[in-house]
């Protein structure tokens, strides 16, 4: 079964640092671009970052370029998001998805149940 | 404000067909795809329709897209109370260099 699971997520003091990771199996990792999109409580969905497939292509949103790191460890099967300089506007639930091919151009196709990060003092 | 301009609420009754429009410019929509996710109350949002009109396996085929253009939209026929839902548009933006949604569309059923 495809499942992308993520952690890491947790209340965070502004101006804090994050790590979020996702753990993905069920489909070989490094054939496929991975996403990070964000849910801030009761708005819309919000896209943050992608990353190709061989990490040789990376994208981020304005409003988190400079702060948010977006990685891939393909060996470990695992996607990650390193957020420093946080605050109030980056409190979200956080989701990782799958692109549905090795480009970033490529639908998201399989989304986790998301981590939730608070930054609040 | 979202780049993809979406309304904020539909509605109608069972057995009843309604549309979801979603407009965006030259830059996103009119140069590349459209994808539409379908997120119920209290979950995480699932791909409903890619590349315009395509429906992965298991959406039913009471679920399709369109595009024309700088808008697409989103038709789903004899509605079903699942399918109270949020819906979200979404193109890769070639200005923005990423991924651009709508506001999304909150379905509801009378």
């Amino acid at each position: 079964e495809v499942q992308l699971v993520e952690s890491g997520g947790g209340l965070v003091r502004p101006g804090g640092s994050l790590r979020l990771s996702c753990a993905a199996s069920g489909f070989t990792f490094s054939s496929y671009s991975m996403n990070w999109v964000r849910q801030a409580p009761g708005k819309g969905l919000e896209w943050v970052s992608s990353i190709s497939g061989g990490s040789g292509y990376v994208y981020y949103a304005d409003s988190v370029k400079g702060r948010f790191t977006i990685s891939r460890d393909n060996a470990k099967n695992s996607l990650y998001l390193q957020m420093n300089s946080l605050g109030a506007g980056d409190t979200a639930m956080y989701y990782c998805a799958r692109g549905g091919g090795n480009s970033v151009y490529y639908y998201m196709d399989v989304w986790g149940k998301g981590t939730t990060v608070t930054v609040s003092s | 404000q979202s780049v993809l301009t979406q309304p904020p609420s539909s509605s109608g009754t069972p057995g009843q067909r309604v549309i979801i429009s979603c407009s965006g410019s030259s830059s996103n929509i009119g140069s590349n795809t459209v994808n539409w996710y379908q997120q119920l109350p209290g979950t995480a949002p699932k791909l409903l329709i890619y590349s315009n009109d395509q429906r992965p396996s298991g959406v039913p085929d009471r679920f399709s897209g369109s595009k024309s253009g700088t808008s697409a939209s989103l038709a789903i026929s004899g509605l079903q109370s699942e399918d109270e839902a949020d819906y979200y548009c979404a193109a890769w933006d070639d200005s923005l260099n990423g991924w651009v949604f709508g506001g999304g569309t909150k379905l509801t059923l009378l």
